[in-house]
Parts: structure tokens; sequence; C-alpha cells
């Protein structure tokens, strides 16, 4: 069973910049099956695909927030982490990481989620 | 990337058959068979229910089922229970190597 668990802050300024980790356990992020995501969910609102990483390092990024994004991938720590540039109130969410099973868009496990809450 | 479409709400009483619709555009559903469906209970994280159009994860119950017909994509839940009231969103894998997800539609069994 793999177990997600996201990181970080929950309270961010404007105009600084947000940074996330997830810690995976009971898989390998270097595992050539899968890809890992980073998806938020606006308060009430649907979900937003962030972006993924495979485990070269390769990443692919939502368009609509590709400026702002770094999503890298430590395997000798197991973890991933994304980074979100410039945030203001809109990014105010919920974060979840994730594995994509195999880059398809199909995502099988979820972290339990992580609120962040940009506001002076 | 525009997301993709699902009615905001549907609702049906127990025992019935509900269906949850999702329209999409050819650069998404109408190219690939990659959609899948998840369910979301609040304040927890959303559940894979079916992927490729209507294969089902180990453990997800049969009366949960999927089809698509050109750009649309459709949820069944059949002998709806009340514990499958919740929201659940679509998504596909999109013609530029990402993935979209539809708005959600919140289920309320009466």
């Amino acid at each position: 069973q793999v177990h997600l668990q996201e990181s970080g802050p929950g309270l961010v300024k404007p105009s600084q910049t947000l940074s996330l980790t997830c810690s995976v356990s009971g898989g390998s992020v270097s595992s050539g099956a899968n890809y890992w995501t980073w998806i938020r969910q606006h308060p009430g609102k649907g979900l937003e695909w962030i972006g993924y990483i495979y485990y070269t390092g390769s990443t692919y990024y939502n368009p609509s927030l590709k400026s702002r994004i770094s999503i890298s991938v430590d395997t000798s720590k197991n973890l991933f982490s994304l980074e979100l540039s410039s945030v203001t109130a809109a990014d105010t969410a919920i974060y979840y990481c994730a594995r994509d099973f195999n880059g398809y868009h199909i995502i099988d496990y979820w972290g339990q989620g992580t609120q962040v809450t940009v506001s002076s | 990337q525009s997301s993709l479409t699902q009615p905001a709400s549907v609702s049906g009483s127990p025992g019935q058959s509900i269906t949850i619709s999702c329209t999409g555009t050819g650069s998404d559903i109408g190219t690939y068979n990659y959609v899948s469906w998840y369910q979301q209970h609040p304040g927890r994280a959303p559940k894979l229910l079916l992927y490729d159009v209507s294969s089902r994860p180990s453990g997800v119950s049969n009366r949960f089922s999927g089809s698509k017909s050109g750009n649309t994509a459709s949820l069944t839940i059949s002998g709806l229970q009340a514990e499958d009231e919740a929201d659940y969103f679509c998504s596909s894998y999109t013609t530029s190597t990402t993935g979209v997800f539809g708005g959600g539609t919140k289920l309320t069994v009466l």
C-alpha cells in the first residue's frame, strides 16, 4: 500500500513562494511505471491538475500555471516537491500529492491533502 | 486548459440508478480512453472509482460502471446507497500530455 504525506507551511504571504514536499512510503519514486503528481482543490470547488514528474526528472505542467511552477524529485529521500512562485489569494487551496499510475492521468493513490492559505 | 463539463448536482433514491455525464473535447475524451472517475466524501481525499473509461480498481463495487461515446463519458451508479452520497469528478488525459478534471457533481441520495 503506497502512502503519501504532504508537508509544508499552511500560510504563505502574497508574492512569496509556496513550497510543499511529499514523502512517499510503501513505494518508490524511482519506479519506472509511475508519475508523481500535484493536484489542488480550491475551497468548495473542483480539482485542478498542477503537474507531475517522472523519476528521471522529466516534468509536465498545467499550461495555466507553467510559468510559476517547479516540481522536483529526490530519489535518495523518496520524495518529491512543489514550488509555486508569486502566489496570490487565488492560490489558496488544498494541495494534494498523488501517484499517477502510468502517466495517463490515472491517480490511484492520494495524500490526505494540506490546506495552504495565501494571506498577509 | 478548460475543465471537463459535469452537471453540478444529481439526485436519486436508494435502490435507483443515476448517471453522471462528463463532456470534453476532441483533445481529451474524444481522443483517448484514459478517462477516470473519482469519488470524494467531505473532508477526504478523492478515491479512484474507474479508469480507462470502465475498469474498476480492486475493491470498488460493481455498482459503479462507466462508458464513453464521442467526447462524452458517463458514470452510472446502480442500486444507490446512502454511502454513495459524495462529490464525483471525471478526468481525462489530453493531447497536450497533461491532465484535466471535471468541475465535479454532487450526488444526493434522497
